[in-house]
């Protein structure tokens, strides 16, 4: 198993700034990811972290508006950039190991928008 | 039509009930299935993985896949408080995605 940490917790930002999100995982994997979660409903994919290269954006997310790093096997950021009160929610760092189905998730970091 | 679907409750059972819960799909190609727990506040956690018709079981917990119904559900028996929570399906639509469904939350009363 893997076990994901999160960096900040939950953090209350100004409309217009930009908030960076740490994942570190305890061991190397092939895949990270990073979904957002409103309140009450499920998880949407934002895009697939890929150690070495741009990150691959799901169709309504682009990097512009949220650039994500991946420069080891091991950790990966995502930046929210300019952010409005539609941005609020819940952020989580996923990893896939070894086998495809293994995928473990951070304990996510909550985001208000003000 | 949305690619998963699932009731979103919630649902509120007696402690020792038996508990149902279920997903729609909509693509038959789809093969593997998965159901998450996630507790208030914390990330998802892999319960079950499957990727077959029929049934899979783990201690109290049951998977079972109806391909031709494209129908999952989650049966979990004699039911605990520590059960009470938010149960999300999850379906592989390729090796590298996983979509999820709205997720169901489930409240077991002691």
């Amino acid at each position: 198993s893997a076990v994901i940490s999160q960096k900040p917790s939950r953090d209350i930002c100004q409309r217009g700034t930009s908030l960076t999100i740490q994942c570190q995982v305890d061991s190397q994997v092939t895949m990270m990811f990073w979904y957002r979660q409103q309140p009450g409903q499920s998880l949407t994919l934002i895009a697939t972290a890929n150690q070495g290269s741009e990150a691959t954006y799901e169709s309504g997310f682009v990097i512009d508006k949220f650039p994500i790093s991946r420069p080891n096997l091991t950790f990966s950021t995502l930046t929210v950039s300019n952010m409005s009160p539609e941005d609020s929610s819940i952020y989580l760092c996923s990893a896939r190991g070894g086998s495809s189905y293994e995928q473990y998730f951070g304990p996510g970091t909550r985001l208000t928008v003000t | 039509q949305k690619e998963v679907e699932q009731d979103p409750g919630p649902l509120s059972v007696p402690e020792g009930a038996i508990v149902s819960l279920n997903c729609t799909y909509s693509n038959s190609a789809f093969q593997y299935f998965m159901w998450y727990r996630q507790y208030s506040r914390k990330g998802p956690e892999l319960l079950m993985y499957t990727y077959s018709s029929g049934n899979k079981e783990d201690g109290r917990f049951t998977a079972q896949v109806d391909k031709s119904s494209k129908y999952i559900s989650l049966f979990i028996r004699d039911s605990q408080p520590s059960d009470s929570a938010t149960y999300l399906c999850a379906i592989e639509t390729s090796y590298d995605k996983v979509i999820f469904g709205p997720g169901t939350s489930l409240s077991v009363i002691p």
